[in-house]
């Protein structure tokens, strides 16, 4: 299957900081992107949705200005935690998706942990 | 989107068929029945996807009841490897989105 990595994979960081979160197609090119969060013992909450060269539409709940997406090219998304807060610490995971025939599978990334101090 | 309704947790002796129950009685006729799995601390991995056929491959199958209301995947020899959190989702057919519910925790016992 198609490879989609994360970077960092993890990071600690204090609170009041900024912290950008990379999530990369390795080998496809990726129209869309979603991030995800995961609390401890919780299930996957979808955030927001990215398609390349568009503004993100965030999930009900989510606040765009907290977590900033940019989807700049057809391999790269980021996701930058603004401000972040010890209640920002969580698991942060994204999924690709591709165009054409293989758009029906979404490929996640292995995650990026986030801690705030 | 379609909600789907699994159990919290089930038990499979190594080496056994693991057969693992969905609902999805509001699944509405774009949405596809998908199947990942989440071993702890990874971001999950796909394994199957079905619309209204029974669909198999080289991880597991996928049986769709007539009415769609229901699905079971099926690992055919469970290995403690294949002990994760498996989550049953109905994929929005126009927006792809993938809304995740609480899964089933499949421990695989030796």
């Amino acid at each position: 299957g198609a490879v989609v990595s994360q970077h960092p994979s993890w990071v600690i960081c204090k609170s009041g900081t900024s912290v950008k979160i990379e999530c990369r197609s390795l080998d496809f090119q990726a129209t869309t992107m979603f991030w995800y969060r995961q609390f401890p013992k919780q299930s996957l909450m979808l955030m927001a949705t990215s398609n390349e060269g568009s503004k993100a539409t965030y999930e009900q709940g989510v606040e765009k200005d907290k977590f900033l997406i940019n989807h700049a090219s057809l391999t790269l998304s980021t996701l930058t935690v603004t401000s972040a807060h010890p209640e920002d610490s969580s698991f942060y995971i994204c999924s690709a998706r591709g165009a054409g025939s293989n758009s029906y599978e979404q490929y996640f990334g292995p995650g990026t942990r986030l801690t705030v101090t | 989107d379609a909600k789907t309704t699994q159990p919290p947790s089930m038990d499979c002796a190594e080496g056994r068929a693991a057969n693992l129950p969905c609902n999805h009685s509001t699944i509405s006729g774009n949405e596809y029945v998908y199947w990942y799995r989440q071993i702890h601390s990874q971001g999950p991995q796909y394994i199957i996807h079905g619309l209204k056929n029974n669909e198999t491959n080289e991880m597991a199958s996928l049986i769709i009841t007539e009415d769609r209301k229901s699905s079971t995947l099926i690992l055919p020899h469970a290995t403690l490897r294949d002990t994760a959190v498996y989550y049953c989702i109905a994929r929005n057919g126009n927006t792809g989105k993938l809304i995740f519910g609480q899964g089933t925790t499949l421990q695989v016992k030796p």
